[in-house]
């Protein structure tokens, strides 16, 4: 069965500092990968998705981006982070059009 | 207007009560439509998915989809408080690049005991 994996669970920040959130996929092959950012009580916002190595689409501009080196490796970075960076990150994957299967998160507060 | 507009909620039902949860969308080339239910501070998890109008059930759970008017809808008969979650509906087109999906903005549902 697949399993997808995301880390850290928890990040605390300082506002300018680095980023980097790490996803990865078990028991799938070339799946499509997604970056997700979710405001408190408030819906899914798609940042970045991939259906393939080195190919990422950027839906919103803004202070990350997005990396995949590896089949099932989805890497969310920054530079220097923003107060309003702060938020849930889900990272998804499919294998088509049909569903989407989510991670358990990371949640990232930035002070 | 956003192509897929879900009940806000919050809803708030004693146990053991039917539970209605509805989206309407606008974009005619949604053929696949999903529910999602999340739980505070974890990841979505995919509760039902369907492709065809009418009615498919799983356990207490009901998904309807009506494509000549563009709603679908989530029933959950016989409530319990461990329903008590955000749903998001979700619902995707086969030609949509990266096989994105659409996603309603959720309905937080809360069950009494």
């Amino acid at each position: 069965s697949q399993t997808i994996h995301q880390w850290p669970a928890t990040l605390v920040q300082p506002v300018g500092s680095p980023l980097s959130l790490e996803c990865t996929v078990e028991g799938t092959s070339n799946p499509n990968l997604y970056w997700y950012r979710q405001a408190a009580g408030r819906g899914l916002q798609l940042l970045f998705y991939s259906v393939g190595i080195g190919q990422i689409s950027s839906e919103v501009p803004q202070n990350l981006s997005a990396s995949r080196p590896q089949d099932r490796q989805f890497i969310l970075s920054s530079k220097k982070l923003l107060l309003s960076d702060s938020g849930f990150y889900l990272c998804a994957w499919s294998a088509g059009f049909e569903t989407q299967y989510f991670g358990p998160g990371t949640r990232l507060l930035v002070l | 207007q956003k192509e897929v507009e879900q009940d806000p909620g919050p809803l708030s039902v004693p146990e053991g009560a039917i539970v209605s949860l509805n989206c309407t969308y606008s974009n005619s080339a949604f053929q696949y439509f999903m529910w999602y239910r999340q739980y505070s501070r974890k990841g979505p998890e995919l509760l039902m998915y369907t492709y065809s109008s009418g009615n498919k059930e799983d356990g207490r759970f009901t998904a309807q989809v009506d494509k000549s008017s563009k709603y679908i809808s989530l029933f959950i008969r016989d409530s319990q408080p461990s329903d008590s979650a955000t749903y998001l509906c979700a619902m995707s087109a086969r030609e949509t690049s990266g096989s994105r999906l659409t996603f309603g903005e959720g309905t937080q549902l809360t069950v009494n005991p």
